[in-house]
């Protein structure tokens, strides 16, 4: 079956401090790999996609590589800010399956 | 963008009664709409796929006569968990998508049910 596995959080960074969040998958098939942001309060919002390997996804400063040797999406941020303080899950989709799987979401908390 | 609404956002209720969380795609007609749950730590985990004016598609383990998904329009779909226990408990998201891309699920910003 499919899964996701993201680093437990929760991740505390101070200001402008580099961020990985890691996250590994194991599909059957050719997965499609995503990061979703949850900012408090709000829902899930599409934060980056990838659908092929060694594709980069990338969206406000956040980026994340398919890696398909090692099945990694790693997400990475050079310089976080308070506004990036959130929830973060990893997930999947198969081609021709139109649901997706998700990571358990690491809550990340930004100080100044 | 495009919104989800959730109401309500948080509800307490009685052992043995029934609870209706309504999920309305706000400024989009949607015609799957996903529910999930999502226990503390854990992965968000599909419940049921709903498609406007059809029968629900339940995941495995999932008990169809406990969570009632009714999808009478393009703009609303309705959870109701029935005859609740305290096991019911959790926090409920309804997800809703246009068009045929997995991406395009637009996230409600959940529901926290407790059953006392």
């Amino acid at each position: 079956g499919n899964s996701v596995t993201q680093m437990e959080g929760p991740v505390t960074l101070s200001e402008e401090a580099f961020l990985t969040i890691n996250c590994t998958y194991t599909a059957t098939g050719y997965p499609s790999l995503f990061w979703y942001v949850q900012y408090p309060g709000e829902g899930l919002q599409l934060l980056l996609k990838a659908t092929k390997a060694d594709d980069k996804g990338s969206n406000k400063g956040f980026e994340a590589t398919y890696r398909k040797e090692t099945t990694s999406f790693h997400l990475e941020k050079g310089s976080v800010q308070v506004s990036d303080s959130a929830v973060y899950f990893c997930a999947l989709a198969v081609f021709g399956n139109e649901k997706l799987t998700f990571g358990t979401g690491t809550r990340l908390t930004i100080i100044p | 963008g495009a919104v989800v609404s959730q109401h309500p956002s948080r509800v307490i209720c009685k052992s043995g009664t029934s609870v209706k969380i309504e999920c309305r795609s706000l400024d989009f007609q949607a015609t799957t709409m996903f529910w999930y749950r999502q226990f503390p730590k854990k992965s968000l985990m599909l419940m049921a796929t709903s498609n406007e004016g059809s029968k629900a598609t339940y995941e495995q383990g999932v008990e169809k006569d406990k969570f009632l998904i009714n999808h009478a329009s393009l703009t609303l779909s309705t959870l109701t968990v029935t005859s609740a226990h305290p096991e019911d408990s959790s926090f409920y998201i309804c997800s809703a998508r246009v068009g045929l891309n997995q991406e395009t699920q637009y996230f409600g910003p959940g529901t926290r049910l407790l059953v006392l």
